[in-house]
């Protein structure tokens, strides 16, 4: 079965430095991999997809994925944060056995300080 | 129109109450689904139409009963909750099951509270 990993609950950077948030996936074949953006009390905003081609992924906001099929990993970036990017922020994989279905990591809050 | 909207934002009902959750879309698409939120994790999947007919339930509790009226509009039916269902509802839809255009559009949930 798939999973997905995030293994920071928690980032804090300074507004202007850059971010890299991590994500970790088992998965049997080629993955669709998704990033998810999160305000409080809101809903999901996708800031980015790979489903094939090149790794490197541009999203909205200023923010790119990298896809390492050897690490299992698509890490998100992003050069210069701004402090409306405080949120929550999900990866996932998808789809699973059961068809369009997403494996969402646990998520990994970023903190900006001014 | 690239949103899927849900109303209401807010809702509190009592453990014997009926109420229901509305989702909407006008994006053509043809799945759509029901994820619970519980604060600070991940959503969680509770149902999924596709053309308008249930294919998963992923274990819910008969006190929650989704309906497709049409491939624009969910229900979510809520009937005799406990407080532990006190959580964020999200709706999603996506094009299709199959295929690479599996991308999931949230709506803004409802924020739901079980007294």
């Amino acid at each position: 079965a798939q999973s997905v990993t995030q293994p920071d609950i928690h980032i804090t950077v300074s507004e202007g430095a850059s971010l890299e948030l991590r994500c970790n996936y088992s998965y049997g074949a080629t993955p669709y991999l998704f990033w998810y953006v999160q305000s409080p009390g809101q809903g999901l905003q996708l800031l980015l997809k790979y489903f094939s081609g090149d790794t490197l992924v541009q999203g909205i906001k200023g923010f790119e994925a990298e896809f390492k099929r050897s690490q299992s990993s698509f890490n998100l970036r992003k050069p210069s944060v701004h402090w409306s990017d405080a949120a929550e922020y999900f990866c996932a994989v998808g789809p699973n056995n059961a068809g369009n279905m997403l494996t969402f990591g646990g998520g990994t809050r970023l903190m900006v300080k001014p | 129109d690239t949103e899927v909207t849900q109303t209401p934002k807010h809702l509190v009902m009592g453990m014997t109450n009926k109420k229901s959750l509305k989702c909407e879309q006008h994006m053509g698409h043809r799945a759509m689904y029901w994820y619970k939120q519980k604060a600070k994790k991940p959503p969680e999947l509770m149902f999924v139409y596709s053309y308008e007919k249930l294919s998963i339930n992923e274990s819910v509790p008969s006190r929650f009963s989704p309906e497709c009226p049409n491939s624009s509009l969910l229900n979510l039916h809520l009937h005799a909750l406990q407080p532990e269902d006190s959580a964020l509802y999200l709706c999603a839809s996506s094009q299709d099951r199959a295929g690479p255009y599996n991308e999931q559009f949230f709506g803004p949930g409802t924020r739901l509270t079980v007294l």
